[in-house]
């Protein structure tokens, strides 16, 4: 049983515009969310994260929405560029001390 | 190197042969994971290590597997009699304490079991 679903396996979006990548959990414990980004043959890299006594954290052109309630969390990209075109995985963990479950994740293709 | 250590690369072994492979995380670093990705597929947590604490062993797909990591550093992940399935890009992590904290992940181990 997957707790952490991706359902979209890919999204294609035009450089300049807006990617919106989504994820959601069944596992009401999670309290940790983060999103990583990986490149062909490379391990993945840390994106952006939030805990969930927030509901947005912004780092640059990246931005972390979490919706407790819908067990719902997006990442928004403003504005896409073609170097963000990888594999875009959404994790979660029920404490800061305990194992992250990765979902399926995403691939982002920005067109230029 | 500061970053996270994984030998070796690739691997190209037997069917029913044992595999053994080796993680070097980041010094300082109590949480250690292991995850393997085969084709097309996302990131499947196999097995976690949090400082002293009893590893979290939920992951693993089956008795071949088994992980240790020595004095609280080095891990060792040993696949034993490999069967064709278990190709995949086996990925080890550490992060500082775990859960919220960013994980550095290695460049993977490619085992191919032919």
């Amino acid at each position: 049983d997957q707790q952490v679903k991706q359902n979209s396996p890919s999204l294609s979006v035009q450089e300049g515009r807006i990617s919106i990548l989504n994820c959601d959990y069944t596992n009401s414990m999670f309290d940790y969310f983060l999103w990583y980004k990986k490149y062909p043959a490379e391990g993945p890299t840390f994106l952006i994260s939030i805990s969930s006594i927030k509901d947005k954290n912004e780092d640059g052109r990246f931005t972390v929405f979490l919706n407790k309630s819908a067990k719902h969390l997006s990442l928004h990209i403003v504005p896409s560029q073609p170097g963000d075109s990888a594999v875009y995985f959404c994790a979660a963990s029920a404490t800061s001390y305990d194992k992250v479950i990765f979902g399926p994740g995403t691939s982002l293709s920005v067109i230029p | 190197g500061a970053g996270v250590s994984q030998s070796p690369s690739n691997k190209v072994t037997e069917k029913g042969k044992d595999v053994e492979l080796r993680c070097d995380p980041i010094s300082g670093h109590t949480a250690l994971y292991w995850y393997r990705q085969s084709l097309g597929q996302g990131l499947e947590f196999l097995i976690y290590f949090q400082g002293n604490s009893a590893p979290d062993k939920s992951g693993l797909p089956s008795d071949r597997f088994s992980a240790e990591r020595t004095g609280g550093s080095v891990s060792t992940l040993t696949i034993q009699r490999t069967q064709q399935e278990d190709s995949a890009v086996y990925l080890c992590a550490s992060s500082f304490t775990g859960g919220s904290t960013e994980a550095f992940f290695g460049q993977g181990t490619r085992l191919t079991v032919v």
